[in-house]
C-alpha cells in the first residue's frame, strides 16, 4: 500500500540556520503530497501542497519541490526562526489511497536561540 | 477557512465507561474523518464518512463506533473505554474534488 516516510523524528537548530525535513512517499499512482505543521495545544495546519512534478511551490518562508523521480517532497526553509518549532508531517493522497491521507510519522523541529 | 469544533476538548472517564467525542464543521464538507494522535504514532485513521448516514473504516478501528447524523456532525463512540484509548483525538473535514483536510482543535481523552 501507500507509504510516507520521514526519516526524522527530531531535529534540532539554532535560529538562523537553514533545515530541510526529509519526506519520501511509495505510490503507484499520482501523487498529491502535502506538509502539514502542528504547533504545540493545536490543530495540525496545511502548509504546502503540490501535485505537480519539479514545481517549487512556496508558503509562509517554506518550500518544497515534488519530484516524482525520486519519490520526494523534502519541507525546506533558509533561516528557521522561533516560531518555526513544531511538529511537521507530511502526508500523501492518491487514488490508491481512496479518500484518506496517508502521513509519515512526523519530525518535531526546535529552534534555540 | 474551514471551521471545524470538537467537543469536549477534554474529557476523563474511567476503565468501561461511555464515551461519545462531537465534531461539527460548518463548510458543508463532504468528508470527514476520526484520528487519533500518540507519540511514536503519528495521525492514525480511525473512521470516516463521505455523506450523512455513511460510514468508513479506517486504520485502527478497533473499540470504535462512529456516526454521520448530518452533512455538519460526525461522532465518535467508545462504549466501553480502555486505558489504551486515552489520546488526543482529531477531527477532520475536506470536501469534494479537493485533497487537503481541515482539522478541529482536537479532544485528549484520558481513560483511567
Amino acid at each position: 500500500g501507500d507509504s510516507v516516510t520521514q526519516t526524522e523524528g527530531l531535529v534540532t537548530l539554532t535560529k538562523g540556520l537553514p533545515v530541510m525535513l526529509n519526506c519520501t512517499y511509495q505510490t503507484t499512482y499520482s501523487p498529491f503530497l502535502f506538509w502539514y505543521v502542528q504547533h504545540l495545544n493545536e490543530a495540525p495546519k496545511l502548509l504546502l501542497k503540490s501535485s505537480t512534478d519539479n514545481k517549487r511551490t512556496e508558503h509562509q518562508g517554506f518550500y518544497a519541490t515534488l519530484h516524482k523521480s525520486s519519490s520526494s517532497f523534502h519541507l525546506q526553509k533558509s533561516s528557521v526562526q522561533l516560531s518555526d518549532s513544531a511538529l511537521y508531517f507530511c502526508a500523501l493522497s492518491a487514488t490508491s489511497s481512496g479518500q484518506k491521507l496517508v502521513f509519515g510519522q512526523g519530525t518535531i523541529l526546535k529552534v534555540y536561540l | 477557512e474551514a471551521a471545524v469544533t470538537q467537543s469536549p476538548r477534554n474529557k476523563v472517564t474511567v476503565t468501561g465507561g461511555n464515551v461519545t467525542l462531537s465534531c461539527r464543521q460548518t463548510n458543508s464538507h463532504n468528508y470527514m474523518y476520526w484520528y487519533r494522535q500518540d507519540t511514536g504514532h503519528g495521525l492514525r485513521l480511525i473512521h470516516y464518512s463521505y455523506g450523512a448516514g455513511n460510514l468508513q473504516i479506517g486504520d485502527v478501528p478497533d473499540g470504535y463506533k462512529a456516526t454521520r447524523t448530518t452533512q455538519e456532525d460526525f461522532f465518535l463512540l467508545l462504549e466501553l473505554a480502555s486505558p489504551s484509548q486515552t489520546s488526543l483525538y482529531f477531527c477532520a473535514s475536506r470536501d469534494w474534488g479537493t485533497y487537503e483536510q481541515y482539522f478541529g482543535p482536537g479532544t485528549r481523552l484520558t481513560v483511567l
